[in-house]
């Protein structure tokens, strides 16, 4: 079955450190696709990227940037500069095939991240 | 566009009631999909619908139910039930399901006392 791995269950960094948030996952398929989600303590689920497992570029948007390595199944997130605004729980999650052609997301505990002033 | 929204934000029963709950798709989304998230159990998925139809469910009783409705919009419904259901309840949408980015709403928090 697929898992994912989120080792690190709570970090905190003071503001304008650079932080990774890392991510193993386990998968049969072939294709897949990962995904990070953001959970303020308001409690949605904020989407942040998705990533198609032929696709191994990283990338970066903003602050924010990602390292895609097949080798070693892992998927992690980088915050540079961190912002008191970015404390939230960070999911990881990876797709999975379903009978019907549907998918399911398949999340790992989250990481904790609280960014002091 | 509008998010997913769902309603009600905040619910508290008591063991063997039973409750509904709703959720509204971004507009154009016709795929649902429910998942409950407690402390211990981390992000499950509970079932996804797709035009009126539930395509999959996860492992979870027969006490967790949903449908769909032609205009996309879902209900999720616990019977019975217990106090090991308190968690948050989150919906998500997508295009039409399958690889497609799904988006969640802001959850139900339910308490069983």
């Amino acid at each position: 079955a697929q898992k994912v791995t989120q080792a690190q269950t709570e970090i905190s960094v003071v503001e304008k450190e650079d932080v990774t948030l890392d991510c193993v996952y386990e998968t049969r398929d072939t294709t897949y696709y990962l995904f990070w989600y953001k959970q303020p303590p308001s409690g949605e689920l904020v989407f942040l990227i998705r990533r198609n497992s032929f696709d191994e570029q990283n990338e970066i948007s903003g602050r924010y940037s990602w390292n895609f390595q097949k080798s070693t199944s892992s998927f992690n997130f980088t915050i540079t500069a961190s912002q008191v605004v970015d404390s939230a729980v960070y999911f990881c999650a990876l797709s999975e095939a379903l009978e019907g052609g549907s998918e399911k997301l398949v999340f790992g505990k989250g990481t904790k991240l609280t960014v002091n002033p | 566009k509008a998010g997913v929204t769902q309603t009600p934000r905040y619910l508290i029963k008591t063991r063997g009631q039973q409750v509904t709950l709703s959720c509204s798709p971004i507009s154009g989304h016709r795929s649902v999909s429910w998942y409950q998230q407690t402390p211990g159990q981390g992000l499950q998925f509970l079932f996804e619908y797709f035009s009126e139809t539930q395509r999959n469910k996860g492992n979870f009783p027969g006490r967790f139910s949903g449908r769909q409705f032609s205009n996309s919009r879902s209900e999720m419904n616990v019977s019975t039930l217990e106090l090991g259901d308190s968690a948050l309840y989150l919906c998500a949408s997508s295009l039409n399901g399958g690889v497609d980015t799904q988006y969640f709403g802001p959850g139900t928090r339910l308490t069983v006392l």
